[in-house]
């Protein structure tokens, strides 16, 4: 079965730190993975994707086929992204998403 | 220009009754899209139109669940006789498929409670 899974509900850091978003996908084949930010009011809206291999807002994400994995990190955190993120999956040649349950980024000054 | 919108933005209803929720999408865009967000959860997928090629409704969860779109303009979910557990955020999305590469624009969705 295709699933995402969040662990982290809530990760809380002090602006300046490192922060790492994890998310682990389950599914037979090759899959395509984006990451989703939520901002406060606004609407969900894409990240990234890991095809474009880009890095936005200063986030990267490396698929890891081995560990099934497509972690999100900064290296150094900003209060302007608190934020619910999720990461998502689309199989190959499909085109619904498959989502995780998100993680909710607070960032403190 | 004007992003994928929804109608109504809250909807309060009463157990039993039939509910209809709306999605503009972006113009020109073939793809169109609903998900469920219930709370605490990830968005789940319920249906998908593509032009004029026959839906996906592999996600719709029950016989109760509908959704209809005309060309590549609005769409309209309808839930009959609606329950508590239906209670969730509604999401649209609408994309312009271009190759390999797709990107969903999100509306900002219906928030349904039914009491």
């Amino acid at each position: 079965a295709q699933r995402v899974t969040q662990p982290e509900k809530l990760l809380s850091v002090f602006k300046g730190a490192p922060v790492e978003l994890k998310c682990n996908y389950s599914y037979s084949g090759s899959p395509e993975l984006f990451w989703y930010v939520q901002y406060s009011r606004q609407r969900l809206q894409l990240l990234l994707r890991h095809i474009s291999r880009e890095s936005i807002k200063g986030f990267t994400a490396d698929l890891n086929k081995g560990e099934t994995s497509f972690h999100l990190k900064k290296p150094f955190a900003q209060e302007e992204d608190s934020a619910m993120y999720y990461c998502a999956l689309k199989g190959y040649g499909a085109d619904k998403l498959i989502f995780g349950t998100g993680t909710r980024l607070q960032v403190f000054p | 220009g004007a992003g994928v919108s929804q109608s109504p933005s809250n909807k309060v209803t009463e157990k039993g009754k039939d509910v209809e929720l709306r999605c503009d999408p972006i113009s020109g865009h073939t793809a169109l899209y609903w998900y469920r967000q219930r709370l605490g959860q990830g968005l789940e997928f319920l249906i998908y139109f593509q032009g004029n090629s026959a839906p996906d409704k592999s996600g719709l969860p029950s016989d109760r669940f509908s959704a209809e779109r005309t060309g590549e303009s609005v769409s309209t979910l309808t839930i009959q006789r609606t329950q508590q557990e239906d209670s969730a955020v509604y999401l649209c999305a609408s994309s312009q498929k271009q190759g390999g590469a797709e990107t969903q624009y999100f509306g900002p969705g219906t928030r349904l409670l039914v009491l």
